[in-house]
Protein backbone atom coordinates (compact mmCIF):
# COMPACT_ATOMS: atom_id res chain seq x y z
CA UNK A 1 0.00 0.00 0.00
CA UNK A 2 0.90 3.58 -0.36
CA UNK A 3 1.80 5.03 2.69
CA UNK A 4 3.48 8.89 4.30
CA UNK A 5 4.72 9.09 7.66
CA UNK A 6 5.44 12.30 9.48
CA UNK A 7 5.41 13.22 12.95
CA UNK A 8 2.01 13.72 14.73
CA UNK A 9 3.32 17.11 16.34
CA UNK A 10 6.15 19.29 17.33
CA UNK A 11 7.06 22.09 19.62
CA UNK A 12 9.40 25.23 18.71
CA UNK A 13 10.22 28.41 20.02
CA UNK A 14 9.98 31.83 18.35
CA UNK A 15 13.48 32.57 16.26
CA UNK A 16 14.63 29.13 16.34
CA UNK A 17 14.95 26.71 13.29
CA UNK A 18 12.78 23.04 13.26
CA UNK A 19 12.75 20.53 10.65
CA UNK A 20 10.13 18.35 9.99
CA UNK A 21 10.51 15.14 8.03
CA UNK A 22 8.26 13.08 5.67
CA UNK A 23 9.21 9.68 4.60
CA UNK A 24 7.37 7.69 2.01
CA UNK A 25 6.38 4.74 0.19
CA UNK A 26 4.53 5.16 -2.88
CA UNK A 27 3.51 3.71 -6.32
CA UNK A 28 5.74 5.70 -8.41
CA UNK A 29 6.87 9.30 -7.87
CA UNK A 30 6.14 12.46 -9.15
CA UNK A 31 7.08 15.08 -7.19
CA UNK A 32 6.79 15.74 -3.48
CA UNK A 33 4.52 18.76 -1.99
CA UNK A 34 4.41 20.86 1.39
CA UNK A 35 1.59 22.66 2.41
CA UNK A 36 0.44 24.97 5.56
CA UNK A 37 -2.57 24.52 6.96
CA UNK A 38 -3.60 27.10 9.51
CA UNK A 39 -6.37 25.47 12.18
CA UNK A 40 -9.89 25.49 10.46
CA UNK A 41 -8.45 26.57 6.81
CA UNK A 42 -7.49 25.45 3.63
CA UNK A 43 -4.15 23.88 3.00
CA UNK A 44 -1.87 26.85 1.29
CA UNK A 45 1.01 25.25 -0.93
CA UNK A 46 4.66 26.26 0.30
CA UNK A 47 7.00 23.74 -1.94
CA UNK A 48 7.45 21.30 -4.85
CA UNK A 49 10.44 19.08 -5.43
CA UNK A 50 10.59 16.02 -8.04
CA UNK A 51 14.45 16.02 -7.97
CA UNK A 52 17.41 15.54 -5.11
CA UNK A 53 18.48 18.05 -3.47
CA UNK A 54 17.02 21.73 -1.57
CA UNK A 55 14.81 24.09 -2.60
CA UNK A 56 15.21 27.33 -0.43
CA UNK A 57 12.71 29.87 -0.71
CA UNK A 58 12.70 32.97 2.08
CA UNK A 59 12.71 31.12 5.70
CA UNK A 60 11.41 27.78 4.06
CA UNK A 61 13.21 25.20 2.21
CA UNK A 62 12.30 21.55 1.43
CA UNK A 63 14.54 18.83 0.98
CA UNK A 64 14.27 15.83 -1.25
CA UNK A 65 16.53 11.86 -1.43
CA UNK A 66 14.29 9.60 -3.65
CA UNK A 67 16.48 6.94 -3.08
CA UNK A 68 15.47 7.52 0.71
CA UNK A 69 11.78 7.71 0.10
CA UNK A 70 12.63 11.07 2.15
CA UNK A 71 12.14 14.76 2.20
CA UNK A 72 12.08 17.61 4.99
CA UNK A 73 11.00 20.98 5.17
CA UNK A 74 13.13 23.47 7.50
CA UNK A 75 11.83 26.56 8.94
CA UNK A 76 13.85 29.24 9.99
CA UNK A 77 14.09 32.28 12.26
CA UNK A 78 10.41 31.21 13.60
CA UNK A 79 7.73 33.20 13.91
CA UNK A 80 4.44 32.85 15.77
CA UNK A 81 2.32 32.82 12.79
CA UNK A 82 3.93 29.92 11.65
CA UNK A 83 2.03 27.48 14.42
CA UNK A 84 0.36 25.65 11.95
CA UNK A 85 -0.03 22.38 10.41
CA UNK A 86 2.21 21.45 7.32
CA UNK A 87 1.10 18.02 5.14
CA UNK A 88 3.07 16.62 3.46
CA UNK A 89 2.15 15.00 -0.19
CA UNK A 90 3.49 12.63 -2.91
CA UNK A 91 1.71 12.30 -6.56
CA UNK A 92 2.00 8.82 -7.68
CA UNK A 93 2.42 7.44 -10.83
CA UNK A 94 -1.31 7.86 -11.37
CA UNK A 95 -0.77 11.80 -11.08
CA UNK A 96 -2.77 11.36 -7.75
CA UNK A 97 -1.30 13.10 -4.17
CA UNK A 98 -1.35 11.01 -1.81
CA UNK A 99 -1.42 13.12 2.14
CA UNK A 100 0.19 12.52 5.14
CA UNK A 101 -1.70 12.93 8.30
CA UNK A 102 0.42 16.48 8.70
CA UNK A 103 2.48 17.77 11.92
CA UNK A 104 1.24 20.23 14.13
CA UNK A 105 3.84 22.78 14.95
CA UNK A 106 3.54 24.88 17.88
CA UNK A 107 5.92 27.73 18.68
CA UNK A 108 6.43 29.00 21.95
CA UNK A 109 7.63 32.64 22.68
CA UNK B 1 -8.73 38.20 -8.44
CA UNK B 2 -8.12 34.70 -9.05
CA UNK B 3 -9.01 31.71 -6.81
CA UNK B 4 -11.40 29.12 -5.64
CA UNK B 5 -14.80 29.95 -3.67
CA UNK B 6 -16.75 26.94 -1.35
CA UNK B 7 -19.93 28.06 0.28
CA UNK B 8 -21.46 27.98 2.72
CA UNK B 9 -18.08 27.70 5.22
CA UNK B 10 -20.90 25.92 7.71
CA UNK B 11 -23.38 23.96 6.86
CA UNK B 12 -25.93 22.02 9.22
CA UNK B 13 -28.12 19.15 8.23
CA UNK B 14 -29.99 16.62 9.20
CA UNK B 15 -29.43 13.16 9.49
CA UNK B 16 -30.71 11.59 6.33
CA UNK B 17 -30.83 14.75 4.31
CA UNK B 18 -28.93 15.31 1.07
CA UNK B 19 -26.82 18.22 1.48
CA UNK B 20 -25.16 19.53 -1.88
CA UNK B 21 -21.59 21.86 -1.55
CA UNK B 22 -20.56 24.71 -3.81
CA UNK B 23 -17.08 25.19 -5.49
CA UNK B 24 -16.28 27.54 -8.36
CA UNK B 25 -12.84 28.64 -9.55
CA UNK B 26 -12.26 31.23 -11.71
CA UNK B 27 -8.84 29.99 -12.17
CA UNK B 28 -9.51 28.83 -15.52
CA UNK B 29 -8.27 25.27 -14.17
CA UNK B 30 -9.15 22.01 -16.22
CA UNK B 31 -8.83 19.75 -13.18
CA UNK B 32 -11.13 20.22 -9.79
CA UNK B 33 -10.98 17.65 -6.98
CA UNK B 34 -13.42 16.99 -3.74
CA UNK B 35 -11.18 15.83 -0.34
CA UNK B 36 -12.47 15.20 2.94
CA UNK B 37 -10.26 15.51 6.02
CA UNK B 38 -10.80 14.41 9.70
CA UNK B 39 -8.87 14.80 12.32
CA UNK B 40 -5.65 12.86 12.59
CA UNK B 41 -6.24 11.76 8.62
CA UNK B 42 -4.37 12.66 5.91
CA UNK B 43 -6.88 13.86 3.20
CA UNK B 44 -8.80 11.56 1.06
CA UNK B 45 -9.91 11.87 -2.46
CA UNK B 46 -13.47 11.73 -2.95
CA UNK B 47 -13.92 12.75 -6.73
CA UNK B 48 -11.98 14.59 -9.36
CA UNK B 49 -12.39 15.55 -12.32
CA UNK B 50 -9.94 16.20 -15.18
CA UNK B 51 -12.06 17.87 -17.98
CA UNK B 52 -16.03 19.52 -18.16
CA UNK B 53 -18.38 16.50 -18.20
CA UNK B 54 -16.19 13.91 -16.90
CA UNK B 55 -15.28 12.29 -13.54
CA UNK B 56 -13.57 10.04 -11.70
CA UNK B 57 -14.43 8.48 -8.00
CA UNK B 58 -11.19 8.89 -6.10
CA UNK B 59 -11.04 6.37 -2.93
CA UNK B 60 -13.77 6.97 -0.58
CA UNK B 61 -16.47 8.10 -3.40
CA UNK B 62 -19.24 5.82 -1.54
CA UNK B 63 -22.54 8.21 -0.70
CA UNK B 64 -21.13 10.89 -3.14
CA UNK B 65 -21.90 12.41 -6.54
CA UNK B 66 -20.67 15.28 -8.42
CA UNK B 67 -21.25 16.34 -11.89
CA UNK B 68 -19.18 18.97 -13.95
CA UNK B 69 -21.17 20.56 -16.27
CA UNK B 70 -19.30 23.77 -16.57
CA UNK B 71 -15.15 24.24 -16.22
CA UNK B 72 -15.59 26.99 -13.54
CA UNK B 73 -18.18 24.47 -11.15
CA UNK B 74 -17.62 21.34 -9.34
CA UNK B 75 -20.87 21.24 -6.78
CA UNK B 76 -20.38 17.91 -4.56
CA UNK B 77 -23.76 16.57 -2.73
CA UNK B 78 -23.50 14.46 0.07
CA UNK B 79 -26.08 11.75 0.13
CA UNK B 80 -27.96 9.92 2.76
CA UNK B 81 -26.04 6.99 2.00
CA UNK B 82 -22.78 8.53 3.07
CA UNK B 83 -23.05 6.61 6.85
CA UNK B 84 -20.32 9.42 8.79
CA UNK B 85 -20.92 12.75 6.58
CA UNK B 86 -19.82 15.07 9.39
CA UNK B 87 -16.14 16.54 7.95
CA UNK B 88 -14.17 19.08 6.61
CA UNK B 89 -14.70 19.12 3.18
CA UNK B 90 -11.93 20.95 0.40
CA UNK B 91 -11.84 21.93 -3.11
CA UNK B 92 -8.84 22.28 -5.49
CA UNK B 93 -8.39 22.77 -8.79
CA UNK B 94 -5.30 22.20 -10.73
CA UNK B 95 -3.86 23.56 -14.23
CA UNK B 96 -2.32 20.54 -15.85
CA UNK B 97 -0.42 22.28 -18.68
CA UNK B 98 1.95 23.33 -15.80
CA UNK B 99 4.61 20.12 -15.04
CA UNK B 100 3.89 20.42 -11.30
CA UNK B 101 0.38 20.33 -11.22
CA UNK B 102 0.29 22.15 -8.04
CA UNK B 103 -3.00 22.37 -5.98
CA UNK B 104 -4.58 25.22 -5.18
CA UNK B 105 -7.70 25.07 -2.59
CA UNK B 106 -10.95 26.73 -1.69
CA UNK B 107 -11.36 27.81 2.04
CA UNK B 108 -13.45 24.57 3.03
CA UNK B 109 -17.16 23.66 3.80
CA UNK B 110 -17.13 22.47 7.10
CA UNK B 111 -20.29 19.93 7.24
CA UNK B 112 -22.42 18.40 10.41
CA UNK B 113 -25.02 16.35 10.36
CA UNK B 114 -27.41 16.50 13.66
Amino acid sequence: GQNIDQPTEMTATEGAIVQINCTYQTSGFNGLFWYQQHAGEAPTFLSYNVLDGLEEKGRFSSFLSRSKGYSYLLLKELQMKDSASYLCAVMDSNYQLIWGAGTKLIIKP
Amino acid sequence: DGGITQSPKYLFRKEGQNVTLSCEQNLNHDAMYWYRQDPGQGLRLIYYSQIVNDFQKGDIAEGYSVSREKKESFPLTVTSAQKNPTAFYLCASSDHELHTDTQYFGPGTRLTVL
